[in-house]
């Protein structure tokens, strides 16, 4: 059963950069050709926000209203993916999931328990 | 990129059956048939119970059923029972080559 478990602080200063690493277990990041990494978001009460998503090879693909300030990369050699969103604002608080993607976008399967990130001085 | 659009809350009496609509463009919902379904309880990651518009994943109710007419989604829940309340979204491929939600809907069971 693939695992996948989030991790970075907790807490942001506004203006500063968010980042998190999502671990894979009981299952490899590359040589997945039908399937994608990828970060979701929940504000706290509010819906889900796709933000983008990567393949083993290195394409990515962004959500066009963060692309500005988002990249996703991939670490194939510690079996990760990882987050980072610039000049974060307290509109960026949010639970982070990170998640795998089938082809397509078709389905997320598998999420991680997701973390909160607080954008707050 | 807009979210899809879905009712903000649905209920109903357990037995009964409810759907929830998902109403997206032909660049998302109409254009392709990568529509899926998630529900949520509190505190919880989404788990996904619809995919490719009417395909359940393994170990999902047969109680749960998706359709597409256009450029709209319908997840319909039949035989309601309690522990169906939660939060249902819905998401698409676009042509954009992203992925777009829906806002989400509660559903209540009376």
């Amino acid at each position: 059963q693939l695992h996948l478990q989030e991790s970075g602080p907790g807490l942001v200063k506004p203006s500063e950069t968010l980042s998190l690493t999502c671990t894979v277990s009981s299952g490899s990041v590359s040589n997945s050709r039908g399937f994608y990494w990828g970060w979701i978001r929940q504000p706290p009460g509010k819906g889900l926000e796709w933000i983008g998503t990567v393949h083993y090879t290195g394409s990515n693909y962004y959500n066009p209203s963060l692309k500005s300030r988002v990249t996703i990369s991939i670490d194939t050699s510690n079996n990760q993916f990882s987050l980072k969103v610039t000049s974060v604002t307290a509109a960026d608080t949010a639970v982070y999931y990170c998640a795998r993607l089938q082809l397509w976008f078709r389905q997320t399967d598998y999420w991680g328990q997701g973390t909160l990130v607080t954008v707050s001085s | 990129q807009s979210a899809l659009t879905q009712p903000a809350s649905v209920s109903g009496s357990p037995g009964q059956s409810i759907t929830i609509s998902c109403t997206g463009t032909s660049s998302d919902v109409g254009g392709y048939n990568y529509v899926s379904w998630y529900q949520q309880y509190p505190g919880k990651a989404p788990k996904v119970i619809i995919y490719d518009v009417s395909i359940r994943p393994s170990g999902v109710s047969d109680r749960f059923s998706g359709s597409k007419s256009g450029n709209t989604a319908s997840l319909t829940i039949s035989g309601l029972q309690a522990e169906d309340e939660a939060d249902y979204y819905c998401s698409s491929y676009t042509s954009l080559s992203t992925l777009v939600f829906g806002g989400g809907t509660k559903l209540t069971v009376l």
